[in-house]
C-alpha cells in the first residue's frame, strides 16, 4: 500500500541555522507533491508545490526537492527563527484524481 | 485567514449518536475535501466533491457520508459514533482540485463519550 514517510522525531535547531526535513515514499508515483505547516489546535497552511517534473522550487526562505527516482523530498528553511517552530507536513497527490495523502509530519522545534 | 468555514468548532456527544459537520468553501473554490486527524493517525483523507459530485474517496467508514451542495458548502454526517471516532475533522477547498493548493479550515473537534 501507498506510505509516506516523515521523521518522527522533533527536529531541534539553532535560530539561524538550516532546517531540512525529510518526506520519503513508497507504492506511489506521485504526479506533484506539497508542503505544508501546522500549527497546534489550526488547520494546516499550504507552502510550496512541486511537480514530478521539477527538481527543485524557491520561496524566500524556503527551498523544496523532489528526486523521484529516490522517492524523496527534501525541505530546507534557511535562516530559520523561532517562528519558523511547528509541524511540518508533506502530502502527496496525482494528476487524475484531486486526492491528496499526508506524511505524519515532522515538529520543528527552532530555539533562540 | 484561509476562507474556509467549519461549524460547529467543538462537538461533544455520547456513542451511538449522530452528528453533522459543516463546511462553507473559500469564495470560488469548487473543491472540497475532508480529513480526520487524530493523534495515532495524522491526517487522514475521507472524501472529495467537485461541484457537487463525488471526485475521490479514502478509507471512509460506511457509518460517513458526506455531500456537496449546489451554493459548495458541504456536509460531513457521522452516524453510529464510537469512542474512536473522537477526532478534529477538517475541511479544505481549492480551486478545482488536481495540484491546487488545498485552503484549510480550523476544524471541528469532535469528542465522543
Amino acid at each position: 500500500s501507498q506510505k509516506i514517510e516523515q521523521n518522527s522525531e522533533a527536529l531541534n535547531i539553532q535560530e539561524g541555522k538550516t532546517a531540512t526535513l525529510t518526506c520519503n515514499y513508497t507504492n506511489y508515483s506521485p504526479a506533484y507533491l506539497q508542503w505544508y505547516r501546522q500549527d497546534p489546535g489550526r488547520g494546516p497552511v499550504f507552502l510550496l508545490l512541486i511537480r514530478e517534473n521539477e527538481k527543485e522550487k524557491r520561496k524566500e526562505r524556503l527551498k523544496v526537492t523532489f528526486d523521484t527516482t529516490l522517492k524523496q523530498s527534501l525541505f530546507h528553511i534557511t535562516a530559520s527563527q523561532p517562528a519558523d517552530s511547528a509541524t511540518y507536513l508533506c502530502a502527496l497527490g496525482s494528476s487524475n484524481t484531486g486526492k491528496l495523502i499526508f506524511g505524519q509530519g515532522t515538529t520543528l522545534q527552532v530555539k533562540p | 485567514d484561509s476562507g474556509v468555514t467549519q461549524t460547529p468548532k467543538h462537538l461533544i456527544t455520547a456513542t451511538g449518536q449522530r452528528v453533522t459537520l459543516r463546511c462553507s468553501p473559500r469564495s470560488g473554490d469548487l473543491s472540497v475535501y475532508w480529513y480526520q486527524q487524530s493523534l495515532d493517525q495524522g491526517l487522514q483523507f475521507l472524501i472529495q466533491y467537485y461541484n457537487g459530485e463525488e471526485r475521490a474517496k479514502g478509507n471512509i467508514l460506511e457509518r460517513f457520508s458526506a455531500q456537496q451542495f449546489p451554493d459548495l458548502h458541504s456536509e460531513l454526517n457521522l452516524s453510529s459514533l464510537e469512542l474512536g471516532d473522537s477526532a478534529l475533522y477538517f475541511c479544505a477547498s481549492s480551486l478545482k482540485g488536481g495540484n491546487s493548493p488545498l485552503h484549510f479550515g480550523n476544524g471541528t473537534r469532535l469528542t465522543v463519550t
